[in-house]
């Protein structure tokens, strides 16, 4: 069974706090993803990566960045969290095409 | 660019009744179309993808390339069934899939 692993279920940050959220999978997928899932908007992509520290910006990539420096690992980073950026993050990765995602982290900045 | 489509946030139906959630999507190649689930408390998953041409839990969806179109479809729905679901596109750019989804519609299935 592909894992996803989100390092937290709930984070609660304050307004221009860095804030990284961390995702693992044992399956040693080449392409990693990270959404945002906000209820009427469904799951817009921030970031995605298709090798090690190769990065490409998703549809709406500002306020965040990335990391990967493992194949198994894609961090995604808030550099100064703003109430605006409250929202469920997922991450994926993906095999041929399939995405596997993790159980998301509920972020809420205040 | 490429967009996914899905017009209602809401489709609420009676037990037994048939189903239907629209997706429409814009891409210029030939693209890979999905359908992914999320049951309530549970992650985001894979429920069929377009080239398998399979049935799932009684789901069956076909791709209508004229009407750039993936309606998902069930002849019977079951209490079940009701969930999040989310038609979801990907398009191979340089040797790597983009994947990028709908906003999704929630499926209530009333007894």
């Amino acid at each position: 069974d592909v894992k996803v692993t989100q390092s937290s279920r709930y984070l609660v940050k304050r307004t221009g706090e860095k804030v990284f959220l961390e995702c693992v999978q044992d399956m040693d997928h080449e392409n990693m993803f990270w959404y945002r899932q906000d209820p009427g908007l469904g799951l817009r992509l921030i970031y995605f990566s298709y090798d090690v520290k190769m990065k490409e910006k998703g549809d709406i990539p500002e306020g965040y960045s990335v990391s990967r420096e493992k194949k198994e690992r894609f961090s995604l980073i808030l550099e100064s969290a703003s109430t605006n950026q409250t929202s469920m993050y997922l991450c994926a990765s993906t095999r041929q095409a399939e995405a596997f995602f993790g159980q998301g982290t509920r972020l809420t900045v205040v | 660019a490429q967009r996914v489509t899905q017009p209602e946030k809401l489709l609420s139906v009676f037990k037994g009744a048939p189903v239907e959630l629209k997706c429409n999507y814009s891409y210029s190649g030939s693209p890979e179309l999905f359908w992914y689930v999320q049951y309530s408390r549970q992650r985001l998953q894979l429920l069929l993808r377009h080239i398998s041409r399979e049935s799932i839990k009684g789901f069956t969806a076909d791709l209508n390339k004229g009407e750039t179109s993936f309606h998902l479809k069930k002849p019977f729905a079951q209490e079940e069934d009701s969930a999040m679901y989310y038609c979801a596109l990907s398009s191979p750019s340089g040797g790597y899939n983009k994947l990028i989804f709908g906003a999704g519609t929630r499926l209530a299935v009333h007894p």
